[in-house]
């Protein structure tokens, strides 16, 4: 069973709609959850963190469900630049990162 | 300031030959991980350092492949007798401290190795 689970996708929305992917896990002991974002061809980047009590950075929110072992993204009002693909990782406490094989999103004008 | 950065960008070798691969942390990040993705798919540890401690080797897919790192400056990535199933995008990573759980990575560009 892989450590982290996402929907590929594609997910092909409107400008200005609401989307939100889903990512699961597979250790329940695992401490520390991200979304990065991945542009075609390029490096990841770091989107934001996810923690316990859930957040949001402006259109974005990232939550997280220990006891059905899930995070979320939502993003609110979708742009065009908003089109790349979501990646969910995981850190079980140790050195490794365990990376999701991504969402693609692509936000359509 | 400046990022990570990766040399070479493109990579094209023919099977059974080595290859060289350089990563340039952030300055001062102590923490380094380099990682192997494929066509399609998501990213796959290959090995983690961190200052002056042992390596986490665990993720190395075989003997072919082993990294160097002096201190916390430059890494190598050396894959002896390359293959057709090495081809992938290899890409470095640097975080500034030790709590590596909490800590952001920070990627390069990547090299983009081709095995013919």
């Amino acid at each position: 069973r892989k450590e982290v689970e996402q929907d590929p996708g594609p997910f092909n929305v409107p400008e200005g709609a609401t989307v939100a992917f889903n990512c699961t896990y597979s250790n329940s002991a695992s401490q520390s959850f991200f979304w990065y974002r991945q542009d075609c061809r390029k490096e990841p980047k770091l989107l934001m963190s996810v923690y316990s009590s859930g957040n949001e950075d402006g259109r974005f929110t990232a939550q997280l469900n220990r006891a059905s072992q899930y995070i979320s993204l939502l993003i609110r009002d979708s742009k065009l630049s908003d089109s790349a693909t979501y990646l969910c990782v995981v850190n079980e406490g140790g050195n490794q990162f365990y990376f999701g094989t991504g969402t693609s999103l692509t936000v359509i004008p | 300031g400046a990022g990570v950065s990766q040399s070479p960008s493109n990579k094209v070798t023919e099977k059974g030959k080595d290859v060289e691969l350089r990563c340039d942390p952030i300055s001062g990040h102590t923490a380094l991980y380099w990682y192997r993705q494929r066509l399609g798919q998501g990213l796959e540890f290959l090995i983690y350092f961190q200052g002056n401690s042992a390596p986490d080797k665990s993720g190395l897919p075989s003997d072919r492949f082993s990294a160097e790192r002096t201190g916390e400056s430059v890494s190598t990535l050396t894959i002896q007798r390359t293959q057709q199933e090495d081809s992938a995008v290899y890409l470095c990573a640097s975080s500034l401290t030790s709590s590596g759980h909490t800590d952001t990575q920070y990627f390069g560009p990547g090299t983009r190795l081709t095995v013919l």
